[in-house]
């Protein structure tokens, strides 16, 4: 597609559960980067990818949280134990060049996580 | 740490003219943005201003830079309800484009 895209666009788990979540980014970009939007709040950074690698992790509030890019291109945010904390939108973006000075994210729709 | 602010709520008439106003604190901040999010939607970046510049104009958009002060602001002149979506200020970290650091939103309500 054309745009960022991101799956589930809803997921409801329970507290405890494991969760993954996927953003496919727009074809050729090599930055890619996961915020997470709580209700009436700016997005927050998590981690940045260039390329295969983590160049940014420290987003990440805590050892529960884990993203992975295998291949450059898809990357999974992956969630252990969730807790009712946990509930946001997971929102992913792509750029073409991360280190560009332009900072223009284009984000996908974002997945709402709700943790019962 | 960094911290951006901006007023929550913004109603304005159509035909008028929105000004939407933002506060940084990272004096180191390179570049600063102005992203759009509408219901359902990715967020849309709108402009972009760097920080050795006063003013940007992008037909309707008109972004002030306020360097001294941290303050920057979003002109959008002969608002329409299309308009209508919640405006994000954002700063990078520390001179980095890739990181950003973004403010709660404003929400812009334009009345017919």
């Amino acid at each position: 597609g054309a745009g960022v895209s991101q799956t589930p666009s809803n997921k409801v788990t329970e507290k405890g559960k494991y969760v993954e979540l996927r953003c496919d980014p727009i074809s050729g970009h090599t930055a890619l980067y996961w915020y997470r939007q709580s209700l009436g709040q700016g997005p927050e950074f998590l981690i940045y990818f260039q390329g295969t690698g983590a160049a940014d992790d420290s987003g990440l509030p805590n050892d529960r949280f884990f993203a992975v890019r295998p291949e450059g291109s898809v990357s999974t945010l992956k969630i252990q134990r969730t807790e009712r904390g946990d509930s946001a939108v997971y929102l992913c973006a792509s750029s073409q060049n991360g280190g560009a000075n332009t900072g223009e994210l284009f984000f996908g729709e974002g997945s709402r996580l709700t943790v019962l | 740490g960094e911290d951006v602010e901006q007023s929550l709520f913004l109603s304005v008439r159509e035909g008028d003219s929105s000004v939407i106003n933002c506060t940084y604190t990272d004096s180191s901040s390179t570049y600063l943005y102005w992203y759009k999010q509408e219901p359902g939607a990715g967020l849309q970046l709108l402009t972009y201003i760097f920080s050795n510049m006063d003013m940007k104009q992008d037909q309707r958009l008109t972004v002030l830079l306020n360097k001294k002060d941290k303050h920057l602001s979003l002109r959008i002149a002969d608002t329409q309800t299309g308009d209508s979506a919640i405006y994000f200020c954002a700063e990078s970290i520390s001179g980095s484009a890739r990181q950003l650091t973004f403010g709660s939103g404003t929400q812009l309500t334009v009345l017919p």
